[in-house]
């Protein structure tokens, strides 16, 4: 089993629409997670980190995250063709020293 | 604001070579990452580093190894290039002190190892 495993889609959504990105991580110890998107030939950029259950917004963006069930997802309201990207869910585990897992990435498609 | 800066956006290299791969970073973080990205493969991670001349093997330290005598520098050298080696690198760096501390990324590397 991967520790971090997203459906890589790709996930087509039209203009305005919600799209709603998932991931769910195998290590119950794990801390805080985080989603970055990642354009064609660019390197990721942070988009958001949540380490609470619950939801996190920040402005057309909404982090969930369900430790209970090993989740966390990604909504994005309004969604614009400029949202099209590869999105990129990482995990920060605390056993030895910290780093990211990241899972292999949803490609999202917003069609005008 | 983070800078991480990698020293080539694109590298051509011959197989046998030996490859230096340069990053820099300006905000005093004490973890630097080597990750290298493949189409279905996602983002591996290579080696990192916590501190000064302290380093850790990622999931796919073969054929490679690190360099890090000073805090803002750390450098990914392939020994002997391999068509294999042919990838997109990306350094990336981060704060340990903080749960919530994010990866910030380099602009990334292209090698084309031929």
């Amino acid at each position: 089993q991967k520790e971090v495993e997203q459906n890589s889609g790709p996930l087509s959504v039209p203009e305005g629409a919600i799209a709603s990105l998932n991931c769910t991580y195998s290590d119950r110890g794990s801390q805080s997670f985080f989603w970055y998107r990642q354009y064609s030939g660019k390197s990721p950029e942070l988009i958001m980190f949540i380490y609470s259950n619950g939801d996190k917004e920040d402005g057309r963006f909404t982090a969930q995250l369900n430790k209970a069930s090993q989740y966390v997802s990604l909504l994005i309201r309004d969604s614009q063709p400029s949202d099209s990207a590869t999105y990129l869910c990482a995990v920060i585990k605390f056993q030895g020293a910290q780093k990211l897992v990241f899972g292999q990435g949803t490609r999202l498609t917003i069609n005008p | 604001d983070v800078k991480v800066t990698q020293s080539s956006r694109y590298l051509v290299k011959r197989t046998g070579e030996k490859v230096f791969l340069e990053c820099v970073q300006d905000m005093d973080h004490e973890n630097m990452f080597w990750y290298r990205q493949d189409p279905g493969l996602g983002l591996r991670l290579i080696y990192f580093s916590y501190d000064v001349k302290m380093k850790e093997k990622g999931d796919i330290p073969e054929g490679y190894s690190v360099s890090r005598e000073k805090k803002e520098r750390f450098s990914l050298i392939l020994e002997s290039a391999s068509t294999n080696q042919t990838s997109m690198y990306l350094c990336a760096s981060r704060r340990m002190d903080r749960n919530y501390s994010p990866l910030h990324f380099g602009n990334g590397t292209r090698l084309t190892v031929t």
